[in-house]
């Protein structure tokens, strides 16, 4: 089973400055990633997929790059509403999977 | 714009069987060739996907889960299912629905609002 591992846990930036985000795969998944942001008390929001490709409506100042085990989301400048938590999600269709990893949670330095 | 709503127990005792509906608005399960899907998220943990059901009827599931999970479909009612047996307290978790945004079923672009269910005598 393909296991994906975030860094660091928690991040602090503040307010105005870029955040970057890891996520690694035990094995390569491609580009077959996605990123999600989550505010409290609600359901996730879709950022990015295929690593690379920003969702509908999704703010410029996220982008997202990678590919085989190695993927970064970076928030290039931080506005208020930004420090919340992020997912990625590796997906595949051959056996059909979807995995989170555990999370980051950017906080207000 | 399509909308997903869960409905069902808030409470669920252990070693029962949980059992959610998904109501799809704004669009109908049929007329389009995605995946409807759950997920589920424990209190203060992570996201797990459990599994994803095609409008045709085809399902596939979690390996972790797949032994009690059941994933359905009634399109008559434009809704669909989850069926979680044998649950514990391990169970107890915000429980969402979603779609994909474009018919890959890889990735979740529209979710439910979630509802929590707590597993507990």
């Amino acid at each position: 089973e393909i296991v994906m591992t975030q860094s660091p846990a928690t991040l602090s930036v503040s307010p105005g400055e870029r955040a970057t985000l890891s996520c690694r795969a035990s094995q390569s998944v491609g580009s077959n990633l996605a990123w999600y942001q989550q505010k409290p008390g609600q359901a996730p929001r879709l950022l990015i997929y295929d690593a690379s490709t920003r969702a509908t409506g999704i703010p410029a100042r996220f982008s997202g790059i990678g590919s085989g085990t190695e993927f970064t989301l970076t928030i290039s400048s931080l506005q208020s509403e930004d420090f919340v938590v992020y997912y990625c999600q590796r997906y595949s269709n051959w056996p059909p999977s979807r995995t989170f990893g555990q999370g980051t949670k950017v906080e207000i330095k | 714009q399509v909308q997903l709503q869960e409905s069902g127990p808030g409470l669920v005792k252990p070693s029962q069987t949980l059992s959610l509906t998904c109501t799809v608005s704004g669009g109908s399960i049929s007329s389009g060739d995605y995946y409807w899907s759950w997920i589920r998220q424990p209190p203060g943990e992570g996201l797990e996907w459990i599994g994803s059901i095609y409008y045709s009827g085809s399902t596939y599931y979690n390996p972790s889960l797949k032994s009690r999970v059941t994933i359905s479909v009634d399109t008559s009612k434009n809704q669909f299912s989850l069926k979680v047996t044998s649950v514990t307290a391990a169970d107890t978790a915000v429980y969402y629905c979603a779609r994909d945004p474009h018919g890959s079923g890889s990735y979740f672009g529209y979710w439910g609002q979630g509802t929590l269910v707590t597993v507990s005598s």
